[in-house]
């Protein structure tokens, strides 16, 4: 089955910096890439998604870049905010077969103000 | 619109009792799934549904787990007996369509802790 693996595992960044999370993903099959936010006893939510025909997708001051040669996949977030601090997990699923999210083991980020 | 709703919220029992959880979901999401989140880990699929039916449950443990969503709307999973391990969030999401590439929902979730 599907495995995702996520790192850094904890990211510390000053505010305004940028933080870069990757995410390496097993199943070739698979072709769609969320990334979800939660906040402490918060409900995950998505911020942002890939599909496979697609190599970058921006909104505002996120992004998240697909290499499907490589099976990676990562978010950018610029300018951090402190209200960016939160523990961010990505995910992967195909649309055939076993159709469900797999998730990786989440990064705690802290943006120091 | 509204989100998936989820009760309770907390739940604290004694290993080998039962316990029940609730979640509707999104209107009109034909896609339903139960997630188990252990402290510091990402969501895990314990099982999804496609309307009323399942379409996947491989990873349910069905010796002490079970769930239904006998009308296609809400679903209720169900613990029995309780071990100590299963303490853990567990988290409800819906989505539209057939697809599970598309965008999931989360409820806020049911707290359990196992004394």
């Amino acid at each position: 089955g599907e495995n995702v693996e996520q790192h850094p595992s904890t990211l510390s960044v000053q505010e305004g910096d940028s933080a870069v999370i990757k995410c390496t993903y097993s199943d070739s099959a698979s072709n769609y890439f969320p990334w979800y936010k939660q906040e402490l006893g918060k409900r995950p939510q998505l911020i942002i998604d890939i599909r496979s025909n697609v190599g970058e997708k921006k909104d505002q001051r996120i992004a998240v870049t697909l290499n499907k040669t490589a099976k990676h996949f990562s978010l950018h977030i610029t300018e951090t905010q402190p209200e960016d601090s939160a523990v961010y997990f990505c995910a992967a699923s195909r649309f055939t077969g076993r159709r469900a999210l797999t998730f990786g083991s989440g990064t705690r980020l802290q943006v120091q103000p | 619109e509204a989100g998936v709703a989820q009760s309770p919220r907390y739940k604290i029992i004694e290993k080998r009792q039962s316990v029940a959880f609730w979640c509707n979901p999104i209107s009109g999401h034909a896609t339903l799934y139960w997630y188990q989140q252990i402290l510091g880990q990402g969501p895990k699929l314990l099982i999804q549904f496609q309307n009323n039916g399942v379409v996947d449950d491989s990873q349910l443990p069905k010796d002490r787990f079970s769930a239904e969503r006998l009308k296609g709307v809400d679903s209720t999973l169900k613990i029995q007996p309780a071990k100590l391990e299963d303490s853990a969030v567990y988290l409800c999401a819906s989505s539209e369509g057939q697809g599970s590439n598309q965008p999931q929902h989360f409820g806020d979730g049911t707290r359990l802790s196992i004394l």
